[in-house]
């Protein structure tokens, strides 16, 4: 199986901060890697797909980028609605494999 | 839009069963694969099965092969869980998720979630 190793595990920043959240692969995915973001009691929801691809709708403030096998989200200006904990997930074969989240907190 | 409604969640004992469904609608459903994954209560997010977009494709994570089963219908836009056998460790919010209705073709689509706990 294909191990997703995300870091941090949590992240403490300020409105306005720019946060850069990590997963790396165990093996290469290509980029086939979606970023979710999870509110608490709430279903994910999508953000980036293809390593990079931003999901309509969600804020240009939210971007994916990959090298080799370290995938990245990164959140350009964060702001009060963006606090909340993120999980990648690789989609290159199964089983899926998730990473273990980054909760994102007000400092 | 896409909506998918889950449903059969409950309290059961170890060992007993517990069959899941999800409602889908907003989307083709015929053409597209669903997954369930879960939560268990504050933890991240476990991919547990697919079933591909006409049934003839099932995959699941290892701490349920064996256990649980996966099934569609398509003219009733469907699709079900079905847990065998289960254990403590099992209790977690459980998500319905389809694959690739979004803009882009990829990623999930998620269902609000049904709680299921398994305690003596």
């Amino acid at each position: 199986d294909i191990q997703m190793t995300q870091s941090p595990s949590t992240l403490s920043a300020s409105v306005g901060d720019r946060v850069t959240i990590t997963c790396r692969a165990s093996q290469s995915i290509s980029h086939w890697l979606a970023w979710y973001q999870q509110k608490p009691g709430k279903a994910p929801k999508l953000l980036i797909y293809k390593a990079s691809s931003l999901e309509s709708g969600v804020p240009s403030r939210f971007s994916g980028s990959v090298s080799g096998t370290e995938f990245t989200l990164t959140i350009s200006s964060l702001q009060p609605d963006d606090f909340a904990t993120y999980y990648c997930q690789q989609y290159n074969n199964y089983p899926r494999t998730f990473g273990q989240g980054t909760k994102v907190e007000i400092k | 839009q896409v909506l998918l409604v889950e449903s059969g969640g409950g309290v059961v004992q170890p060992g007993r069963s517990l069959r899941l469904s999800c409602a889908a609608s907003g989307f083709s459903f015929s053409s597209h694969g669903m997954h369930w994954v879960r939560q268990a209560p504050g933890k991240g997010l476990e991919w547990v099965a697919l079933i591909s977009y006409d049934g003839s494709s099932k995959k699941f994570g290892d701490s349920v092969k064996g256990r649980f089963t996966i099934s569609r219908d398509n003219p009733k836009n469907t699709v079900h869980l079905q847990m065998n056998s289960l254990r403590v460790e099992d209790t977690a919010v459980y998500f319905c998720a389809a694959e690739g209705v979004g803009s882009g073709a990829e990623g999930y689509s998620w269902g609000q979630g049904t709680l299921v706990t398994v305690s003596s």
